[in-house]
């Protein structure tokens, strides 16, 4: 099965800074990688699909890109509601897998 | 938006079988193919299983196979995964979330979540 890698492990911004987080794939995705925001006690809630589509309802300081092996979940001006861990998710084959998660923490 | 509604948390001991439901509403159950997930403390996401509730096709990650069964009731909008020959490694969260993509081939990702199952197993 294809593992996901993320990095880095804990992320520690301040809030209106900017957070990018990495995700890997030890294959290639093409484009077929998902973005989830889990908050503590909370479902993970889906961000991005085909590594650059806001799910709806999405803000748009949410923002995705890569393709093949190496994708980045960026976010532009964290706001206080943004504190939470995230996945990333590789759709391209089954059985689908996640990553480790990335923490964004309060600097 | 269809909303998933799940069972309440358990207690387990080992050697016993678990049965989570999850119900849809706002929205039918055969139009939504569900998969299950779970998440044990500190570790990540793990697909298990998929269902097509109206076909009733049920497809299962090979770590599960043979331990895991889901089904889905259309009648009632529910959702079921019950799970076998529970050990500790089993304690988890387990969630139920619609897929969108192509369910036959794999390549999906999960659009709408319930809020979870929390199980916890323990002699």
């Amino acid at each position: 099965e294809i593992v996901m890698t993320q990095s880095p492990a804990t992320l520690s911004v301040s809030p209106g800074e900017r957070a990018t987080l990495s995700c890997r794939g030890s294959q290639g995705l093409s484009t077929n990688l998902a973005w989830y925001q889990q908050k503590p006690g909370q479902a993970p809630r889906l961000l991005i699909h085909g590594a650059s589509n806001r799910a709806t309802g999405i803000p748009a300081r949410f923002s995705g890109s890569g393709s093949g092996t190496e994708f980045t979940l960026t976010i532009s001006s964290l706001q206080s509601e943004d504190f939470a861990i995230y996945y990333c998710q590789q759709y391209i084959e089954r059985p689908p897998t996640f990553g480790g998660g990335t923490k964004v923490e309060i600097k | 938006q269809v909303q998933l509604v799940q069972s309440g948390a358990e207690v387990k001991k080992p050697g016993s079988s678990m049965k989570v439901s999850c119900k849809a509403s706002g929205g039918t159950l055969s139009s939504y193919p569900i998969s299950w997930v779970r998440q044990a403390p500190g570790q990540r996401l793990e697909w298990m299983g998929r269902i097509v509730p109206i076909v009733g096709l049920a497809n299962y990650a090979q770590k599960f196979q043979g331990r895991v069964t889901i089904t889905a009731d259309t009648s009632t909008n529910t959702a079921y995964m019950e799970l076998s020959s529970l050990n500790s490694e089993d304690t988890a969260t387990y969630y139920c979330a619609t897929l969108k993509g192509d369910y036959e081939s794999g390549s999906y990702f999960f659009d709408n979540w319930g809020q979870g199952t929390r199980v916890t197993v323990s002699s």
